[in-house]
This record gives structure tokens, C-alpha cells and sequence, in this order.
């Protein structure tokens, strides 16, 4: 089992309250990730960092925030929460080493009232 | 545009039968293919990756193999087993001088019934 874990693990919260998902991962990787899955769909990127103070957005468009300072924790925000953010979120770590593989947290699953 | 196709989206095998599932790409550049269990209410779990020049390689009752030609990967699963219910998820590492990108297919739901 991989040592990543992620809290809450479910969260029902109203529209526009501000909210921050957890993830923290004791493997000391520089690599993390957050993925959005929504039921029959693939993940989708919406932010990586490859380490302390690095974020980037991924792929998916979102307007969730990330912070990275420090290695162990990469904590997901968003400022006011939306029926649309109503989804899974995937926390992930992996070794900076070529075809490591990814090590995901059981997830978040929001629901936005 | 690189894609990860999964097919079938679901199925349904009784204990002890043996099963299939199917993902093809379209990813370039190839760098390399793995297969994720994913059960319900957790996260996915990486089971074999398969690199360019691997064709088939094997985790216990599970056998991956990949043809790089038509760009197409399969998992079989021997003797399946109630704990064999779960998504099962293809991704597809697509490496360029742009860095490396993680293609997911959309995975297949399988479900061992007794």
C-alpha cells in the first residue's frame, strides 16, 4: 500500500463556502498530483507540482488552487464552491524517475449543494 | 489528438472464468503503457507497465501485452475471483522534449459474480 492519504474522504458543503482538500504523502516524492474523476470518465489533470513551491494547472480547466511548502503536502483549494465542482478528486504522488508508477490517495469525493 | 480507447466499458464474468479487456491508443510519441486497478471507494493501483520493446509480462493471475505495431494492449485475467471486481484503467505515457504526459482511458467495470 502506498503512503498517501487524503482527507476527507467525503465532504457535502453549500454553495460559495470555501473549502480545502487534504493530501499528504509520507514516500518523500518531489512528483504530486490532483485528478478530477467523474463516474464512465477518465481522470483529468487539474494541477502537478515537482516539488517545494513548484504548481502548475493541468490540462482540465479549474478554478481550485494548489500550494506546495512542503514536500509531504500538496493541500487543493477553492475559494467558493459550486454545484459544477460536485465531483471525485485524486491525489497522487510518484518518484522522479523514468516510469515510476503513480500512488493515489482513495480520494475526496465532494458533493456541492 | 492522442486517445486511449477501452473496450468493453463493462462486464460481467463468473467466478473462475477468464476475461479479456482490450484498450487501444493513439499516443506519439509511445514511451509506455500501464495497466491501473482502481476498486470502488479507492484510488487506482498500478498492476504492470509495458514498455516499447515488452510484449507480454505477467502478475500472478494477470497477463498484459502490448503490440506496438497496432498500438494495441490487452489484460487477461485467469480464473477471475470476486476481489477481481473493479475499474480497470489503461494510461498511456506519451514522452516528447515537452516533458511526459499521462493519457487515461476511460477504464472497463468489471464485476465477478458467484
Amino acid at each position: 500500500e502506498a503512503d498517501i492519504y487524503q482527507t476527507p474522504r467525503y465532504l457535502v458543503i453549500g454553495t460559495g463556502k470555501k473549502i480545502t482538500l487534504e493530501c499528504s504523502q509520507t514516500m518523500g516524492h518531489d512528483k504530486m498530483y490532483w485528478y478530477q474523476q467523474d463516474p464512465g470518465m477518465e481522470l483529468h489533470l487539474i494541477h502537478y507540482s515537482y516539488g517545494v513551491n513548484s504548481t502548475e494547472k493541468g490540462d482540465l480547466s479549474s478554478e481550485s488552487t494548489v500550494s506546495r511548502i512542503r514536500t509531504e503536502h500538496f493541500p487543493l483549494t477553492l475559494e467558493s464552491a459550486r454545484p459544477s465542482h460536485t465531483s471525485q478528486y485524486l491525489c497522487a504522488s510518484r518518484r522522479d524517475s523514468y516510469n515510476s508508477p503513480l500512488h493515489f490517495g482513495n480520494g475526496t469525493r465532494l458533493t456541492v449543494t | 489528438k492522442n486517445q486511449v480507447e477501452q473496450s468493453p466499458q463493462s462486464l460481467i464474468i463468473l467466478e473462475g472464468k477468464n476475461c479479456t479487456l482490450q484498450c487501444n491508443y493513439t499516443v506519439s510519441p509511445f514511451s509506455n503503457l500501464r495497466w491501473y486497478k482502481q476498486d470502488t471507494g479507492r484510488g487506482p493501483v498500478s498492476l504492470t507497465i509495458m514498455t516499447f520493446s515488452e510484449n507480454t509480462k505477467s502478475n500472478g493471475r494477470y497477463t498484459a501485452t502490448l503490440d506496438a505495431d497496432t498500438k494495441q494492449s490487452s489484460l487477461h485475467i485467469t480464473a477471475s475471483q470476486l476481489s477481481d471486481s473493479a475499474s480497470y484503467i489503461c494510461v498511456v505515457s506519451e514522452s516528447s522534449q515537452a516533458g511526459t504526459a499521462l493519457i487515461f482511458g476511460k477504464g472497463t467495470t468489471l464485476s465477478v459474480s458467484s
